[in-house]
Parts: structure tokens; sequence; C-alpha cells
């Protein structure tokens, strides 16, 4: 069975700060996603990465892909009150039927 | 372009009741997924259905079954409620025959089991 861990569980920062959450697994990945999800809805895609090693910028948001595919992480520069939300990634295998979601990083950026 | 729409948005059933959550993907969008999002266990899935066919399961009880219908509009049914039902029940659907890209979730069915 495929799991992933994320860490941390939760985290609270202030507006401006930098931050750095986690995503492992002890198995390969062909592909990880990571999804936002804000209070009420459903998550909501950000990026995904299938490239071991690939590197990814979405404004204040870069994600890497380990080398091995085993693991993922999420910078944020410059946190704003807009980036709150649960943070999930998500493992793909290679046919891209089976999706395996990690159990989220809470992000809370006090203004 | 219309989401993924989920109904009911809410709803409160007893033990032992049952319950019907409706699922309508994105026109065009074939695969749907569900999963079983809860504070202790994050976001579970549950199974996966493709041109009416369940294509995967998850691990979870016969309890919880699913259908999807011509249109690939598609149903989950939970029978002989437990407390322990008590989650958002969301729905992902992508347009591809293999769910290689992005899962476009619904907002999701709150369900309570008093």
């Amino acid at each position: 069975t495929q799991l992933l861990e994320q860490s941390p569980q939760f985290l609270s920062i202030q507006e401006g700060e930098n931050l750095t959450v986690y995503c492992n697994s002890s198995s390969v990945f062909s592909s990880l996603q990571w999804y936002r999800q804000e209070p009420g809805e459903g998550p909501v895609l950000l990026v995904t990465v299938v490239t071991g090693g690939e590197v990814k910028k979405l404004k204040r948001l870069t994600f890497q892909f380990g080398d091995a595919r085993k693991d993922s992480s999420l910078h944020i520069t410059a946190a704003q009150p807009g980036d709150t939300g649960l943070y999930l990634c998500a493992g793909g295998d290679n046919y891209g039927q089976n999706f395996v979601f990690g159990p989220g990083t809470r992000l809370s950026v006090l203004p | 372009k219309a989401g993924v729409t989920q109904t009911p948005r809410y709803l409160i059933k007893t033990r032992g009741q049952q319950v019907t959550l409706s699922c309508s993907p994105i026109s065009g969008h074939r695969s749907v997924s569900w999963y079983q999002q809860t504070p202790g266990q994050g976001l579970q899935f549950l199974f996966e259905y493709f041109s009416e066919t369940q294509r995967n399961k998850g691990n979870f009880p016969g309890r919880f079954s699913g259908r999807q219908f011509s249109n690939s509009r598609s149903e989950m049914n939970v029978s002989t409620l437990e407390l322990g039902d008590s989650a958002l029940y969301l729905c992902a659907t992508t347009p591809l025959a293999r769910n290689t890209g992005e899962l476009f979730f619904g907002e999701g069915s709150r369900l309570t089991v008093l």
C-alpha cells in the first residue's frame, strides 16, 4: 500500500513569512500533485510534477519533486492570508488510475 | 463552464438509515471518483467509475456502493449508517479514460450521522 506523509500537520505564521511543507513516501510515484482546499470547498489543483528533480514555480509558490520521485516540497514566499488552507499532496501510479492523498498540512497565515 | 456539482451539500441522518449522494461531472468528463474526507483519516478513496463501470475500489465495507449512469452522472449510497460515516464526501472528475491529469473536485456533501 502506498502511503504519503505530510509535515508539518499544522502551521501558523505571520503574513510575509516564508514556509516549506513536505510530502514524503517510501514508494515511487509516476506523478505528484499538490492541491489546496479552502473551508467549505473541494480541493483545487495547484501543480502536477512528473519528472524526478523537477521544479515548478507558480508566482510565490515553488514546487519540487524529489530525484527519486518519492518526495516533494512546497515552498511559499512572503505568505499572504489568502494562502490559508489545507495543502494536500497526491501521488499517482503509472496508469494514473489511482491517486493516494496525504493527510494534508493546514496552513494559517495571520495578517 | 459549469463545475462539478454535488447534491445535497449538507444532510443529517440517524444511525441505521441509508443515504444517496449525487455527483454531476463537468461536461465531457467521463471518469468519476468518490472520496471520504475526515479530520482523522484525511482523504480516502472510495471508488472510481468510467463508462458506467467501476474500475477501482478502495478499502471500504460493502455498505458503500456506487453507480454511474450513461450521462456520466454518478451516485453513491451508504446503507446502515454508522456514526463513523460522518464525513465530507467529495466527488472528483476527469475527462480522460486514464486518470493521468487533474482531478476536478466538487464542493462535497457533508454528512452528519446522529
